[in-house]
């Protein structure tokens, strides 16, 4: 079984302030780790994504995350947050099992940028 | 380009009721995955529908089933309604499912069951 394990619920942040949002996972088999946000009312929308290759992995809106297959981690960061990036962070992972890769969905991380 | 679009976005059954949720993939995409997203929690995958079959499955009972028709869109349906499937349902479109290809979601249906 894989799982997923961000461990803060909710970072408060001061506008132009970096941000980490952590991400642990679980998994038996190799895995595709990805980052999603969601804005309020809305779907989610992928930010990120690691397949293979580069462990540091650039996505939309200055995020970046890092996959960490020793600590089975793979973390998002951003240098300079604005306001506009408050909303909900989702760290998810698909891991092959018998064939199917069935994603899993942390619980997410509210990320709040004060002014 | 339309994204993915579902219908309705909001919804209010009782218990015991049934109900049908839709969902029409980004243009060109044939993998339709519905998910439910309950309060404060991350989205719980339900299944997965590719060339009109059901392909994977979550730990849902039976009472979820779907239908993908030919035009690639797709239906959830749930019956015998419990409170407990109070949530927003999430539908998520890709181009084939290897594991790895981005998901395109919709806004999503909010469910109330009173």
């Amino acid at each position: 079984a894989q799982s997923v394990t961000q461990l803060d619920s909710q970072v408060p942040v001061f506008e132009e302030a970096p941000v980490e949002l952590r991400c642990n996972y679980s998994s038996s088999v190799s895995v595709y780790l990805f980052w999603y946000v969601q804005y309020p009312n809305q779907g989610l929308q992928l930010l990120l994504k690691y397949l293979s290759g580069s462990t540091l992995v650039k996505g939309i809106n200055g995020f970046e995350a890092e996959f960490n297959k020793s600590q089975t981690s793979f973390h998002l960061r951003k240098p300079s947050v604005h306001i506009s990036d408050t909303a909900e962070y989702f760290c998810a992972v698909s891991g092959s099992l018998r064939g199917s890769y069935i994603p899993t969905f942390g619980r997410g991380t509210s990320l709040i940028v004060h002014p | 380009d339309a994204g993915v679009t579902q219908s309705p976005t909001h919804l209010i059954k009782t218990r015991g009721q049934q109900v049908t949720l839709r969902c029409s993939p980004k243009s060109g995409h044939d993998t339709v995955s519905w998910y439910q997203q309950a309060l404060g929690q991350g989205p719980q995958f339900i299944f997965q529908y590719y060339e009109e079959e059901e392909r994977q499955r979550g730990n849902f009972p039976d009472r979820f089933s779907g239908h993908q028709f030919p035009n690639y869109s797709s239906e959830l349906n749930v019956n015998a309604l419990l409170l407990g499937d109070s949530a927003l349902y999430l539908c998520a479109s890709s181009l084939s499912w290897t594991g790895g290809e981005t998901q395109y979601f919709g806004p999503g249906t909010r469910l109330l069951v009173l």
